[in-house]
């Protein structure tokens, strides 16, 4: 069974710009969560999906945005980017997530890196 | 407030030795708490779950230890190999409401040969 996968691996921007990344889950998996990444804060959480709405959202700020599509692909659109977006962007799927007992399944991320 | 601490930050052990991480939390009202390995470049991987009940679980050479009333726990590596250097993060989870995982910062170990 394929792992989680992300795209692209690697993405520089430039300041303003937005971005939109992109999940797809493993096979049967329907929540989708976001992370990200970065050396000083570890990794916080953004936003998770499941069935194609927003079950939980993190404390980030309206730039960061998301969505679900019917076969569970999600994608992450970050508008107006700063500096201060630069890190490692995880996607992590699970059967029906909302932590619990349900192991995540990470991918490799999407290092974004804003100039 | 809820929180997820680690020590130490950083370490270097040499190949062979064993080693032993921190995790402490605040969180409440617990649910389980996990231990994920992420490699540079790659995302995190579960290596060990545990519940309020569980006070050792191993995962091979991964044993992990759950002290609930002092809301400890620790992930000792022992026989380390080179392919251990890695992050190692604490996840702990509460048993409801929204945002119910609290992530540690991480120990990153380098283990040299």
């Amino acid at each position: 069974k394929a792992g989680v996968t992300q795209t692209p691996r690697y993405l520089i921007k430039t300041r303003g710009q937005q971005v939109t990344l992109s999940c797809s889950p493993i096979s049967g998996h329907r929540s989708v969560s976001w992370y990200q990444q970065t050396p000083g804060q570890g990794l916080q959480f953004l936003f998770e999906y499941f069935s194609e709405t927003q079950r939980n959202k993190g404390n980030f700020p309206g730039r960061f945005s998301g969505r679900q599509f019917s076969n569970s692909r999600s994608e992450m659109n970050v508008s107006t980017l700063e500096l201060g977006d630069s890190a490692l962007y995880l996607c992590a799927s699970s059967l029906a997530g909302s932590g619990g007992f349900e192991t995540q399944y990470f991918g490799p991320g999407t290092r974004l890196l804003v100039l | 407030k809820n929180q997820v601490e680690q020590s130490p930050q950083s370490l270097i052990i040499l190949e062979g030795k064993n080693c032993t991480l921190q995790c402490n939390y605040t969180v409440s009202p617990f649910s389980n708490l996990r231990w994920y390995k992420q490699d540079t470049g790659r995302g995190p991987v579960s290596l060990t779950i545990m519940t309020f009940s569980e006070n050792t679980k191993s995962n091979g050479r991964y044993t992990a230890t759950l002290d609930a009333d002092t809301k400890q726990s620790s992930l000792h590596i022992t026989a380390s190999q080179l392919s251990d250097s890695a992050s190692y993060i604490c996840v702990v989870s509460v048993r409801s409401g929204a945002n119910n995982l609290f992530f540690g910062t991480g120990t990153r170990l380098t283990v040299i040969p």
